[in-house]
């Protein structure tokens, strides 16, 4: 099954933006599948961060947004804070109606 | 508010069966579909599978079919997960997620599972 491809790490400084890629393929993103991704904070559960794209649930900060295009998508996080040093996954589906994670991102605030 | 509770983790010799079991609170628990996910220990996220709010239909990711079976008691607001032939491979937390068009909004604490000799 189709897996989403991250880059393993990403780091910035307190304040600074970060951006955080998530490249699929034609069977999943590239087929307009909708982009979700998540915060998983250590030693907890996932927590939604962005769904349908660009859409942030109630509660999550506006330094948060998503974005999409082609096979495609992006995280990124403007203001970098200390609390925001965590692991984000992307997730979409995939014609056969199965769900795919992203292979993960570790954001390291320096 | 919406509370998810595994339960049933434990500690299983290779070829061995587990179920699992995922109590839901807070929410009409048959009006929605509901996955399993499961990480491997330092490892990434993983989709296990999916059933409908009414169990009508289920898919399953490649590396469980034929061996995981995920229901549903929509009487008891529970989700299971009956695990088959468990090989090391399949050890991490397993966690219950609530989805709302393929994406998950809330999450279990997750319940872990150790399959070794």
């Amino acid at each position: 099954q189709s897996v989403l491809t991250q880059p393993p790490s990403v780091s910035g400084a307190p304040g600074q933006r970060v951006t955080i890629s998530c490249t699929g393929s034609s069977s999943n993103i590239g087929a307009g599948y909708d982009v979700h991704w998540y915060q998983q904070l250590p030693g907890t559960a996932p927590k939604l961060l962005i769904y349908g794209n660009t859409k942030r649930p109630s509660g999550v900060p506006d330094r948060f947004s998503g974005s999409k295009s082609g096979t495609s998508a992006s995280l990124a996080i403007t203001g970098l804070q200390a609390e925001d040093e965590a692991e984000y996954y992307c997730q979409s589906h995939d014609s056969s109606l199965t769900r795919v994670f992203g292979t993960g991102t570790k954001v390291t605030v320096l | 508010q919406v509370h998810l509770v595994e339960s049933g983790g434990d500690v299983v010799q290779p070829g061995r069966s587990l179920r699992l079991s995922c109590s839901a609170s807070g929410f009409t628990f048959n009006t929605y579909a509901m996955s399993w996910v499961r990480q491997a220990p330092g490892k990434g996220l993983e989709w296990v599978a999916v059933i409908l709010y009414d169990g009508s239909n289920k898919w399953y990711a490649d590396s469980v079919k034929g061996r995981f079976t995920i229901s549903r008691d929509n009487s008891k607001n529970t989700l299971y997960l009956q695990m088959n032939s468990l090989s090391p491979e399949d050890t991490a937390v397993y966690y219950c997620a609530r989805e709302i068009s393929f994406y998950f909004d809330h999450w279990g604490q997750g319940t872990l599972v150790t399959v070794s000799s």
